[in-house]
């Protein structure tokens, strides 16, 4: 069973671009989340999606944003990049519904993005 | 929201010692209690879990602990060993939000 595939995994970006990552799930999971990673402050939560819906949102500004396909393929954009956006961004799977069982995330391998 | 606090931030252990690290919560809506562990350049994997019907688990060397009434659970490692230095992350959660991860805590096994 593969795991959780994400592209790019390295990236270089220049500020006021903006970036597209993107996430495969587990076969069968439907839930994809994100998480910001940096060295002070941990995994910070972005999004989290459920069948196409997003169920629940980190307080980071509008410029981060994603969506969830009808495979539950997931993607997740940064318009107008920050130098302070540089982190490794990480996502998740699960096979549990929101609200019923545990919610045990495996993640990806990250996108590790650097804004010059 | 949840607000999440792990102590130590940073653990020194002699090989053969045990390690701790406590995990407290606000949410007393929280239900769910895992810890995941990240190694150096490796994505975080998680080790144990709890659920707020029991208040201990254990699975060979590593056992999670839950005060519900004090909103605080701890990861205990014993017999630590080189390979579980890494970082450590707690994440309560209800079932309606998401996993809020604590700042981490790092862990190094002194051979």
């Amino acid at each position: 069973k593969a795991g959780v595939t994400q592209t790019p995994r390295y990236l270089i970006k220049t500020r006021g671009q903006q970036v597209t990552l993107s996430c495969s799930p587990i076969s069968g999971h439907r839930s994809v989340s994100w998480y910001q990673q940096t060295p002070g402050q941990g995994l910070q939560f972005l999004f989290e999606y459920f069948s196409e819906t997003q169920r629940n949102k980190g307080n980071f500004p509008g410029r981060f944003s994603g969506r969830q396909f009808s495979n539950s393929r997931s993607e997740m954009n940064v318009s107008t990049l920050e130098l302070g956006d540089s982190a490794l961004y990480l996502c998740a799977s699960s096979d549990s519904m929101p609200g019923v069982g545990a919610n045990v995330l495996t993640f990806g391998a990250g996108s590790r993005l650097t804004v010059l | 929201g949840e607000n999440v606090e792990q102590h130590p931030s940073t653990l020194s252990v002699q090989e053969g010692d045990s390690a701790v690290i406590k995990c407290t919560y606000s949410d007393s809506a929280s239900n769910y209690f895992p810890w995941y562990k990240q190694e150096l350049g490796k994505r975080p994997q998680l080790i144990i879990d709890i659920r707020s019907n029991v208040g201990e688990k254990k699975d060979q060397r590593i056992a999670v602990t839950l005060n519900k009434t004090a909103k605080h659970f701890s990861l205990h490692i014993t017999e630590t060993q080189p390979e579980d230095s890494a970082v450590y992350f707690c994440a309560p959660s209800s079932g309606n939000t998401p996993l809020v991860f604590g700042k981490g805590t790092r862990l190094s096994v002194i051979a």
